[in-house]
């Protein structure tokens, strides 16, 4: 059974670079898409873009300028990276699988982890 | 952008009923060439992350209560449960993976009343 744990700072300050990593167990990372999502407190979900092992991204348009998505092969682990955040980026970022097709639709979840924005 | 749009944004129903949420797409995420609905529903629990529970619009996730089902095509969807439980008390979304970026509903609040 796969399994997928965010990890990173839980407090950033504004303008600086969000930067979080998924480890990823029990599963290829080869195998699959690796989409991030975000969930602003008490809010719904935003899908913010996917990355494959072959180097292949996607990104929502809105956030393409300020957001990167890699996969590390050697260390089975997925990263996301978010430029110049403001509050508007506090949110639970999850990691989560894409598999069964092209596009990916999203079949497991990390718990998720919570990061704040703010000075 | 597809927009996804749920209805209603919340709804209470009695235990060992029947829970119908509606989903509507901006556009068509029907593909004419394999014929399927790029189309996932989502349940999510209190402090938990969303968990799959469709996929192809009417696939059950492995796992999901023969409970749950989806239907629906071209831009109208529908998840609904059947003899509701209290485990089921949750929010629902639904989800487009058909053009990037793969965005959701806003999200129907499923309560018991």
């Amino acid at each position: 059974q796969v399994q997928l744990q965010e990890s990173g700072p839980g407090l950033v300050k504004p303008s600086e670079t969000l930067s979080l990593t998924c480890t990823v167990s029990g599963d290829s990372i080869t195998d699959y898409y690796w989409t991030w999502i975000r969930q602003p407190p008490g809010k719904g979900l935003e899908w913010i873009g996917y990355a494959s092992y072959s180097g292949t991204t996607n990104y929502n348009p809105s956030l393409k300028s300020r957001v990167t998505i890699s996969v590390d092969t050697s260390k089975s682990q997925v990263s996301l990276k978010l430029t110049s955040v403001t509050a508007a980026d506090t949110a639970v970022y999850y990691c989560t699988r894409g598999g069964g097709s092209f596009p990916p639709f999203v079949d497991h979840w990390g718990q998720g982890t919570l990061v704040t924005v703010s000075s | 952008d597809i927009m996804m749009a749920q209805s209603p944004d919340s709804l209470a129903v009695s235990l060992g009923e029947r829970a119908t949420i509606s989903c509507k797409s901006s556009q068509s995420v029907l593909y004419s060439s394999n014929n399927k609905n790029y189309l996932a529903w989502f349940q999510q629990k209190p402090g938990q992350p969303p968990k799959l529970l469709i996929y192809w619009a009417s696939t059950r996730a492995s796992g999901v209560p023969d409970r749950f089902s989806g239907s629906g095509s071209g831009t109208e969807f529908t998840l609904t449960i059947n003899r509701l439980q209290a485990v089921d008390v949750a929010v629902y979304y639904c989800q487009q993976y058909f053009i990037t970026p793969h965005t959701f509903g806003q999200g129907t609040k499923l309560e018991i009343k």
